[in-house]
């Protein structure tokens, strides 16, 4: 299947610290979408994005979906521990979903 | 907001045995289910889609006689893995989609282990 690039593929930041982390496809997709995934779990849906140049945020996230829709990225602001986790990014086309490469990240107390 | 229980959470099994999956969506009709596998540390990789009523569509290098799925009422499908070996094991989640078609919605995964 269908595979996005993601980077940086981990990030160990200090508490407080503001991450940022961008996902590019060869392809278009129609929605992009932002999961964050904890260990021995599903994903978990973060932010959802339809339309190219979108900026949406939800609490201390924030999210955009690239002009030409082949990338995205997602900000967290103001980390605290409880963001550790793995963040993936998808690509939903007619009837698929794909997934980025993930980007495990580690927040310092 | 919606559910979708997925079923066993674990399963540990010999080689050669079939494990049986079950994906249900709690409170929607799913017409649409996907299935992934996922191995240590790396992405969700689209195994197969289904729709309901329908076959399973595979995607490229997954084999459909070892990976059998059924979906044949709008909250259930099975991810049947046959012949189970050991570089089968794998966490293997399964998501839902409503009829709306705008959300996923993302079981919480079952980890496979083969002895």
């Amino acid at each position: 299947g269908q595979q996005l690039n993601q980077s940086p593929q981990s990030m160990f930041i200090q508490e407080g610290e503001d991450v940022s982390m961008n996902c590019t496809s060869s392809s278009i997709f129609n929605t992009w979408l932002w999961y964050k995934q904890e260990p021995g779990e599903g994903p978990v849906l973060l932010i959802a994005l339809y339309k190219a140049g979108e900026l949406t945020s939800n609490g201390r996230l924030t999210a955009q979906f690239g002009i030409t829709r082949k990338d995205s990225f997602l900000n967290i602001s103001a980390s605290i521990p409880s963001d550790v986790g793995i963040y993936f990014c998808a690509g939903q086309g007619a009837n698929n979903l794909f997934f980025g490469t993930g980007t495990r990240l580690t927040v310092i107390p | 907001g919606a559910v979708v229980s997925q079923h066993p959470s674990r399963v540990i099994c010999k080689s050669g045995t079939s494990v049986k999956i079950e994906c249900r969506s709690l409170d929607f009709q799913a017409t649409t289910m996907f299935w992934y596998r996922q191995f240590p540390k790396q992405s969700l990789m689209l195994m197969a889609t289904s729709n309901e009523g329908s076959k399973a569509t595979y995607e490229q290098g997954v084999e459909k006689d070892k990976f059998l799925i059924n979906h044949a009422s709008l909250t259930l499908s099975t991810l049947t893995v046959t012949s189970a070996h050991p570089e089968d094991s794998s966490f293997y989640i399964c998501s839902a989609r409503g009829g709306n078609g705008e959300k996923l919605f993302f079981g919480s995964g079952t980890q496979l282990s083969v002895l």
